[in-house]
């Protein structure tokens, strides 16, 4: 089985770093990826790791560690259009490539 | 990238009562799964839809509650059946093309309600 832990709520103030921190237990691990998901819509694609190491792209990075089952999520220069919640989820080899999502972190960015 | 289309995109349905989502991709994709998220919740995986065959179910799941149809590379349904208020939530549909190892794109949702 699979198991996804992440915080439940976090604030932040605009202009600011935030962590969102992820770990997970799985039998076949295959990609972690990030999601944005605002209220009322679609998770939207954020980032994809599959190695160790960090990933950047513009304001968000997300960095990975397989031997300690973690990643983390790091936005930068926090804007309020960043209020969401973010989704981190694991891709099992063994289950059609299947995505299984925490239970999400829901982020206030204030001024 | 791929655009899914889901429809209806919302709906307020009586109990006992069946409602079909469709969810119709512009491309051929190896996989298409459903979630479900409840209010306020993260989504939580109904099944895998497999082209021509039956769906692949996750634990808590049924056939019976959820069936599911895949005709072919592009489309997929998922019916609620019979249903109650506890069944009220948003209904996802989400495609990968695995020959290209991409990310899970979602369609927009079916936000349903039971009354």
């Amino acid at each position: 089985g699979q198991n996804i832990d992440q915080p439940t709520e976090m604030t932040a103030t605009e202009g600011a770093i935030v962590q969102i921190n992820c770990t997970y237990q799985t039998s076949g691990f295959n990609g972690l990826f990030w999601y944005q998901q605002h209220a009322g819509e679609a998770p939207t694609f954020l980032s994809y790791n599959v190695l160790d190491g960090l990933e950047e792209k513009g304001r968000f990075s997300s960095f990975l560690s397989r031997s300690k089952g973690y990643s983390y999520l790091l936005l930068k220069e926090l804007q309020m259009k960043d209020s969401a919640s973010y989704l981190c989820a694991v891709r099992d080899r063994g289950g059609y490539n299947k995505l299984i999502f925490g239970a999400g972190t829901r982020l206030a960015v204030h001024p | 990238s791929a655009v899914i289309s889901q429809k209806p995109s919302r709906d307020i349905c009586q109990r006992g009562t069946s409602l079909t989502i469709q969810c119709q991709v512009d491309s051929q994709v190896t996989m298409m799964f459903w979630y479900r998220q409840q209010p306020g919740q993260s989504l939580t995986l109904i099944a895998t839809a497999n082209q021509g065959s039956e769906a692949t179910y996750e634990s808590g799941f049924v056939i019976d509650k959820f069936p599911i149809s895949r005709p072919n590379l592009t489309f997929s349904t998922l019916t609620v059946s019979n249903m109650s208020p506890e069944d009220s939530s948003i209904y996802l549909c989400s495609v990968v093309d695995t020959r290209l190892n991409t990310e899970a794109f979602f369609g927009q949702g079916t936000r349903l309600t039971v009354v």
